[in-house]
């Protein structure tokens, strides 16, 4: 069975904490990406990664970055969290370059408070 | 802009009935799409997908129906079950990585 790994299910952060979100697929996959749920507003693309070492922004990367050192980890930092920052933070793998399906890990659930 | 809208944030069906939930796109440049389920407390799951080639296509009790010339998009669901209790999203793709999601709407079924 594939399976995507967010290592912490639910944090709870104060305010300017450093926030590590790790995730780990076992697909040999080439595509890492990190979205973020909120409801009413759908998933939400903050970043991804076609590669090791690479990484564009997606949608709302602000207050976001980024790391893939290796293919099958993919880090999600928070270099100074603020409560607009609390959510749901889906990571999410694929292994084609053209659109297809996203294999999605249980969510990591973040408060900051 | 891009956006991927629903027309019912919730849904509720009787076990045994089908079910339709819709979702309307707005860019008609795109070629992919993609129906995912999200039970309680887990990530989305992929339940069927379409291209742009293609107006109806069926899984397991599950059909997807395309018409592009609304840009709208439905997935019907047969002989709705308890464990189909859960959020639908629908998300579209115009090609490359960026794949943009609907906000998603929640089925109940009643038994």
């Amino acid at each position: 069975d594939v399976k995507v790994t967010q290592s912490s299910r639910y944090l709870v952060k104060r305010t300017g904490e450093k926030v590590f979100l790790e995730c780990v697929q076992d697909m040999d996959h080439e595509n890492m990406f990190w979205y973020r749920q909120d409801p009413g507003l759908g998933l939400r693309l903050i970043y991804f990664s076609y590669d090791v070492k690479m990484k564009e922004k997606g949608d709302i990367p602000e207050g976001y970055s980024v790391s893939r050192e290796k293919k099958e980890r993919f880090s999600l930092i928070l270099e100074s969290a603020s409560t607009n920052q609390t959510s749901m933070y889906l990571c999410a793998s694929s292994l084609h370059v053209q659109p297809g399906e996203l294999f999605f890990g249980e969510g990591s659930r973040l408060t900051v408070l | 802009g891009e956006s991927v809208g629903l027309h019912l944030p919730t849904l509720s069906v009787q076990e045994g009935d089908n079910s339709i939930i819709n979702c309307a796109y707005s860019n008609s440049a795109s070629d992919y799409f993609i129906w995912y389920k999200q039970e309680s407390g887990k990530g989305p799951q992929f339940i069927i997908d379409i291209r742009s080639n293609m107006d109806k296509r069926q899984g397991q009790r599950v059909t997807v129906l395309l018409n592009k010339t609304v840009k709208h998009l439905s997935l019907q669901i047969a002989a709705t079950q308890p464990g189909d209790s859960a959020v639908y999203f629908c998300a579209e793709n115009t090609g490359g990585f960026k794949t943009i999601f609907g906000a998603g709407t929640r089925l109940f079924v009643k038994a």
